[in-house]
Parts: structure tokens; sequence; C-alpha cells
């Protein structure tokens, strides 16, 4: 398994600003990757981060306001920025182990954006 | 582009019966994903699904895989008042990410 933690938790904020979402992982992982679940939806992927390269958007989402890092294997930054109220969400990071490919997901950070 | 459907949306459930979540996807994969998810909380992996006709139990959940018909089973036998929470279907896609299915939210009345 992988032992995930995400900070902050949560982080109310204002409109115009910029949160950074940090993630780290108790192992080497290969892949990480961000997804937001908005109120009451389901989860949709931002991107995938893998150390060394570029993230990789996943349509709808764009590096200039979700800007990622992945320095480490066991380490991922997400940036929000210039939020607005429609930014709020929970935003997950996750990371893929083990033989069978399992997924792992962190706690979440909740964002609300006023 | 892969789509993933689950159904029914919302599942009421009495104590003691059994039901059947039912997640439908719309391309090949060889990997199936179910979570759970309490409110307020992220999400549990409860199965991984790898191949036709796997079939996996822990407790009361049961789930089946038709890589075939692309479809799913999540099976509840005997409903108890702790398994009330969301449950999410998800299919492995190109590139190793996940897409995932509406949700089926589940409650338990006794």
């Amino acid at each position: 398994s992988a032992v995930i933690s995400q900070k902050p938790s949560r982080d109310i904020c204002q409109r115009g600003t910029s949160l950074t979402i940090q993630c780290q992982v108790d192992s080497q992982v290969t892949m990480m990757f961000w997804y937001r679940q908005q109120p009451g939806q389901s989860l949709t992927l931002i991107a995938t981060a893998n150390q060394g390269s570029e993230a990789t958007y996943e349509s709808g989402f764009v590096i200039d306001k979700f800007p990622i890092s992945r320095p480490n294997l066991t380490f991922s930054t997400l940036t929000v920025s210039n939020m607005s109220p429609e930014d709020s969400s929970i935003y997950l990071c996750s990371v893929e182990k083990g033989l069978g490919n399992e997924q792992y997901f962190g706690p979440g950070t909740r964002l609300t954006v006023t | 582009e892969l789509k993933v459907e689950q159904n029914p949306l919302f599942l009421s459930m009495q104590e003691g019966k059994n039901y059947t979540i039912y997640c439908n996807y719309s391309t090949t994969s060889d990997r199936l994903y179910w979570y759970r998810q309490d409110p307020g909380k992220s999400l549990e992996s409860l199965f991984v699904l790898l191949s036709n006709g796997a079939v996996k139990q822990e407790g009361r959940l049961m789930a089946s895989l038709d890589t075939k018909a692309r479809l799913s089973t999540l099976h509840i036998t005997a409903a108890v008042h702790d398994l009330s929470a969301t449950y999410f279907c998800a299919v492995k896609a190109a590139g190793n990410k996940l897409t995932f299915g509406g949700g089926t939210r589940v409650l338990v009345k006794p």
C-alpha cells in the first residue's frame, strides 16, 4: 500500500489568489495523479505528474491555471492559480503501486474560494 | 473517449436485503476499480478487478467483471448501516489514468 499525506487539509481563499497543495508519499512512485472532486460530484483527473518531465494535462485543464511540480519520486505540488468560486472543490493526489496496479488516494485538500 | 456510467445514482437499502450496483464502460480496459467514499473523507480502495470473469469478495461486498460486456457489478449482501457511503467504479485507460463513474450514494435504513 501507500501512505499519502496532503497539505493543507483545507483552506478558505480569496478570489484572485493562488494556493499550492503539497502531496507526499511514503515511498518512491513513478506516476502521481491530481484529481478534482467538485461538491457532490465524481472525480475528474486534472493531470498526471511524472518526475523529470512536464505534467500531462487532461482536456479542460491548463498549465497556467494548474501548474504542477514533481521534483522527486515522493513529492508533488499542485497550484490553483487566480482562484474563483468555481475552483471550490476537493483536490486529491493519487499514486499507483503494487503488482495489481492499485491506485491509492491522499486525504484530499478541501478548498473554498470566497 | 472512455465513458463510465454507474447506476443507480442513489440506492436506499433496507437492512438485511441484497442489492447490486452496475458499472458500464465504453471502451476496452484491463483494470476496473471499486472505491468507497464516506462523507468528508477520501477514497478507500475496495477491489481491483484485473481480468474477464474476475470475482472478488470482502465481507458483504462482492465485485465481478465481464470485459466482453464491459460491465462490472458490486453486489451487497444483507445490507447493514455501516455500508452507507458513496461507491465509485473507475476504469483504467491509456496512460494509467482512471476515469470514474458518477458514483452511487448508498443509504442503508434500519
